[in-house]
């Protein structure tokens, strides 16, 4: 049973950096496709990017692009989300979440889901 | 980008009733479809995938229908524990991969 876990709760000034971390366990790390969506207070869901680790390229959406960067650590089944240029918008909880990917097929729900960080910025 | 449309944005069900909450992708996505479920406080749920196949341990009171650009999420008889927000989810074509905006179940 796969398990994600993910760093604690941020504050950050607007203008700096945060980036949150995301451990698995239960599976192989190189057959997941770990995904980043976050939540605005009181807002819906937002797909920011993913990587899978057998492939280890990363995918952006197009607005986060240039300000988001998604990586993998395969020896300690970490993956990370750093977003720079922080302002008060992205005040938000940030979920990473599985997929499952081999090298010819993927299954691109997501399940399970890490619990959330909280990330707040202000000044 | 595809736009997923999630109607309605409320809906106000009696315990024991059937809801049924709907999505339309603004092109088609096959049957690459999810449905979550999110409680407060609590990260979301998968549901359905493949439009219509239930994920491990979920009730069978909760189902998935349709293919291409509208989906159905019925639940037949609403328990205490069901009233939340439901999201779809199209995983189709990407980047990015793209949610509704939520239908918020809420006791009548």
């Amino acid at each position: 049973q796969v398990q994600l876990v993910q760093s604690g709760a941020e504050v950050k000034k607007p203008g700096s950096s945060v980036k949150v971390s995301c451990k698995a366990s239960g599976g192989t790390f190189s057959s997941y496709a770990i995904n980043w969506v976050r939540q605005a207070p009181g807002q819906g869901l937002e797909w920011m990017g993913g990587i899978i680790p057998i492939f280890g390229t990363p995918n952006y959406a197009q607005r986060f692009q240039g300000r988001v960067t998604i990586t993998a650590d395969e020896s300690t089944s970490t993956a990370y989300m750093e977003l720079s240029s922080l302002r008060s918008e992205d005040t938000a909880v940030y979920y990473c979440a599985n997929g499952y990917c081999s090298t010819t097929t993927c299954r691109n729900w997501f399940d399970p889901w890490g619990q959330g960080t909280l990330v707040t910025v202000s000044s | 980008e595809i736009v997923m449309t999630q109607s309605p944005a409320t809906l106000s069900v009696s315990p024991g009733e059937r809801a049924t909450l709907s999505c339309r992708a603004s092109q088609s996505v096959s049957s690459n479809l999810a449905w979550y479920q999110q409680k407060p406080g609590q990260a979301p749920r998968l549901l359905i995938y493949g439009a219509s196949t239930r994920a491990t341990g979920i009730p069978a009171r909760f189902s998935g229908s349709g293919s291409g650009t509208d989906f159905t999420l019925t639940i037949s008889s609403l328990q205490s524990e069901d009233f939340a927000v439901y999201y779809c989810h199209q995983y189709n074509n990407w980047p990015p991969w793209t949610f509704g905006q939520g239908t918020k179940v809420e006791i009548k």
